[in-house]
């Protein structure tokens, strides 16, 4: 099946720092890719819709100046915490969309912040 | 929706036992379906999926159930293992293209199988 690489798997960073969240697709092209915010004991919740060459639609309530995301190529996207606070710190996860694949998501395999 | 809550549902198994995980989704309109595995610090690994034209599907030691009507999805895993320890988690999926098809995440089961 298809790869998703995620890098850095775990973050430690002090507050007011800003974080940037690698998200590759390795042996397929990714036109649509999602960021995904995770708390301990709880569901994955949508930050986001990241698509190839245009902007992130963004999911209600989520700070679009707070988590930006770029998805400068077909298979990558990044998502950057700017300056980022103890409340931010969660565990990120990107999935990206293979066409070839139907509809099929595949997830990168998570990224722990953790903001001191 | 915001999946609220701090506990997660658990089930408990015998090894060598069937496991049944159920899922209620809200959404009429979905009509494609996913269940994933999670383990502690990874990303969700998928494991099997079903559309809204079928009510069974079944991949190697797993099937999954569909009922359309009161909107409720199953995971079955048969003779579960050690290894399938994990929250389980299923996802619906809108079909809206304008959205990018984006999945719907259920609030995880954990499952834990005692050898």
């Amino acid at each position: 099946g298809a790869v998703v690489s995620q890098h850095p798997s775990r973050v430690i960073c002090k507050s007011g720092t800003s974080v940037k969240i690698e998200c590759r697709s390795l042996d397929f092209q990714a036109t649509t890719m999602f960021w995904y915010r995770q708390f301990p004991k709880q569901s994955l919740m949508l930050m986001a819709t990241s698509n190839e060459g245009s902007k992130a639609t963004y999911e209600q309530g989520v700070e679009k100046d707070k988590f930006l995301i770029n998805h400068a190529s077909l298979t990558l996207s990044t998502l950057t915490v700017a300056s980022a606070h103890p409340e931010d710190s969660s565990f990120y996860i990107c999935s990206a969309r293979d066409r070839a694949e139907n509809e099929k998501l595949f997830f990168g395999s998570g990224t722990q912040l953790s903001v001191l | 929706g915001e999946s609220v809550g701090l506990h997660l549902p658990t089930l408990s198994v015998q090894e060598g036992d069937n496991s049944i995980i159920n899922c209620a989704y809200s959404n009429s309109a979905s009509d494609y379906f996913i269940w994933y595995k999670q383990e502690s610090g990874k990303g969700p690994q998928f494991i099997i999926d079903i559309r809204s034209n079928m009510d069974k599907r079944q991949g190697q030691r797993v099937t999954v159930l569909l009922n359309k009507t009161v909107k409720h999805l199953s995971l079955q895993i048969a003779a579960t293992q050690p290894g399938d320890s994990a929250v389980y988690f299923c996802a619906e999926n809108d079909g809206d293209e304008n959205s990018g098809s984006r999945l719907t995440f259920g609030e995880g089961t954990q499952l834990t199988v005692n050898p």
